[in-house]
């Protein structure tokens, strides 16, 4: 039973264009979301994060949009770069627990 | 040192050995977590220890899989009798203690296992 799906294995867009990451999840105790991004050979590195009492959090180039009521959230990164070429992964997590919920992934290109 | 640290960085074994991955977290943050992902596959929960409370395991596949965690520090994840589909890389994290259910966590470069 997935709660965290990124529904979107890979993505490729054009440098300087917007890049839209999605996820949905399916557990409404979920209160804090959180993106990572994970290049190759290497752990995953926190990047921007989302309390539910918030709809849209922002920071530089990234921002995160939460849907509660769809139970759906995106991370917009614009402009694109191609060092933003990476694995992608939304995570969860539900109040008074700590672990995360890690959705499975979305490769981002970006092409120069 | 500034980041999480694990040991081996990588680990070949031959089925049915055991063995031990160590994770050294960020000095001062109180909470440590073990989370594995297997090739094509996302990021899976195993364990979380927390100060002195005791831990989640609830996501620890099967006995085989254990941990260990001394104090506020070194933590050591071990696989008995390790089977090929515990080919993986078993990613270490660490969080600081806070008040609020926001918890970012840092992680470490994994140990890479592969179960010949």
């Amino acid at each position: 039973d997935q709660q965290v799906k990124q529904n979107s294995p890979s993505l490729s867009v054009q440098e300087g264009r917007i890049s839209i990451l999605n996820c949905d999840y399916t557990n409404s105790m979920f209160d804090y979301f959180l993106w990572y991004k994970k290049y190759p050979a290497e752990g995953p590195t926190f990047l921007i994060s989302i309390s539910s009492i918030k709809d849209k959090n922002e920071d530089g180039r990234f921002t995160v949009f939460l849907n509660k009521s769809a139970k759906h959230l995106s991370l917009h990164i614009v402009p694109s770069q191609p060092g933003d070429s990476a694995v992608y992964f939304c995570a969860a997590s539900k109040a008074g627990r700590r672990a995360l919920t890690f959705g499975s992934g979305t490769r981002l290109q970006v092409q120069p | 040192g500034a980041g999480v640290s694990q040991s081996p960085s990588n680990k070949v074994t031959e089925k049915g050995k055991d063995v031990e991955l160590r994770c050294d977290p960020i000095s001062g943050h109180t909470a440590l977590y073990w989370y594995r992902q297997r090739l094509g596959q996302g990021l899976e929960f195993l364990i979380y220890f927390q100060g002195n409370s005791a831990p989640d395991k609830s996501g620890l596949p099967s006995d085989r899989f254990s941990a260990e965690r001394t104090g506020e520090s070194v933590s050591t994840l071990t696989i008995q009798r390790t089977q090929q589909e515990d080919s993986a890389v078993y990613l270490c994290a660490s969080s600081p203690q806070t008040g609020s259910a926001g918890n970012t966590i840092y992680f470490g470069e994994g140990s890479w296992l592969t179960v010949v």
